[in-house]
This record gives structure tokens, sequence and C-alpha cells, in this order.
């Protein structure tokens, strides 16, 4: 089946780790992207890439990492700078510029202690 | 500066009809998206319009005017299964990012 994976769902770290969460996804779209939700808000965009080897950051990138090296895979590291990790991340992706139609993996839940 | 606006929460009765609104202001417009997100879970597409007027699909309806930055998500015939939060989102400017609203959580009650 396509569709886009994340894993783990649920992810518990010690303050002052560095933490990466995975996002694949075999729909063969160019463009990927990672959100944060927290309890009340909306969805904000943390980074986001249109193609291989490029990614630009979103809203609200301070404290995270992001790398493009495969067209299935983004990968997001929230590091220790970032000061309050704990959130439910989400990871997108979408066919690029053809269209703003963005397809949702199932997220991870952070809890950083 | 860009902005959604949509209600935080509303409640309606199974059966009933609701409709969810969404205003927006943003420097660019490609299309405004409709999201349903159940509790923990990721957001699943609904609608899509780029064009003024109104789509229907199912029990689920979405109108938009561009002129006034208005959007609406009607829901007919309301089950319990629809209790969740709906996301209005907006799709603007070159780079294919969406603008999300904060959601409206509704609550469907016997």
């Amino acid at each position: 089946d396509g569709g886009i994976t994340q894993s783990p769902k649920y992810l518990f770290r010690k303050e002052g780790q560095n933490v990466t969460l995975s996002c694949e996804q075999n729909l063969n779209h160019d463009a990927m992207y990672w959100y944060r939700q927290d309890p009340g808000q909306g969805l904000r965009l943390i980074y986001y890439s249109q193609i291989v080897n490029d990614f630009q950051k979103g809203d609200i990138a301070e404290g995270y990492s992001v790398s493009r090296e495969k067209k299935e895979s983004f990968p997001l590291t929230v590091t220790s700078a970032q000061k309050n990790p704990t959130a439910f991340y989400l990871c997108a992706s979408g066919a690029g510029t053809a269209s703003y139609e963005q397809y949702f993996g199932p997220g991870t839940r952070l809890t950083v202690t | 500066g860009q902005n959604i606006d949509q209600p935080t929460e509303m409640t309606a009765t199974e059966g009933a009809i609701v409709q969810i609104n969404c205003t927006y202001q943003t420097s660019g417009f490609n299309g405004l998206f409709w999201y349903q997100q159940h509790a923990g879970e990721a957001p699943t597409f609904l609608s899509y319009n780029v064009l003024d007027g109104l789509e229907e699909k199912g029990r689920f309806s979405s109108f938009l005017s561009r002129s006034k930055g208005y959007s609406y998500l009607l829901l007919k015939e309301l089950q319990m299964k629809d209790s969740a939060s709906y996301l209005c989102a907006v799709g603007g400017g070159a780079t294919n990012k969406l603008i999300f609203g904060t959601g409206t959580l509704l609550a469907v009650q016997p």
C-alpha cells in the first residue's frame, strides 16, 4: 500500500538528548513537510523540502534539523536546543509544484522529561 | 500577515447539520483545504476548493468565496464518528506550503 510511515508512535527522551524522528513515503512525492502540533493550536511548519538534497526552514525551525538524502525519506532531529520539544509531530508529503494537497503520516508523540 | 480564523469548539446533535466557518487573510491563494483529525491521529483530507462555489461530496460539502476570504464546511446527517477536529488550510505562495488554522473541535452528542 502507498502511504507515509512515521516511527515510533510514542517516543520518550530525557532532556538534553537529541532525538531523530523517522518519516518515509512511497508515494513518489517530491515535497515533504514536518509539522508540530500542540494542544489547542494548529499545525505549525518546522521544515519542508521540495526536492532531494534541498530543504527550507518553516515558521518554527529553531532547535530542529533535517536532511533529505533520498526522495523517500525526510528525518527530523529534535536537538537539545529546542526549549519545548514535547509535542505531536506530523510528517506530510505532497506532489510538489503540481499540487498543494498534503498527505499525512500517523504522527509521533514525543515526550521529553 | 497571514491569518486563518475558525471557531475553537462547536457542539451539534446526532442527525443534525452543522456548518464550520473559516475566514482567511493570506498573501497568496492557491486553494482552500479542509482536513478532519481525530484525537491523536493524522489529519485526513476532506475537500479542496480553488474556485468560488459549493463542492459536494456525500455528507460533506465545502463552500468558498474568494472575494470575501471565506469558506465553510457543511456536515449533514451527523454521526457520532464525526466528532473530531476540522482544520481549515490555505495554500499560499509559490512554495506549496499550507497555512493551517487552529482547528474546530466538533462534539456530536446523542
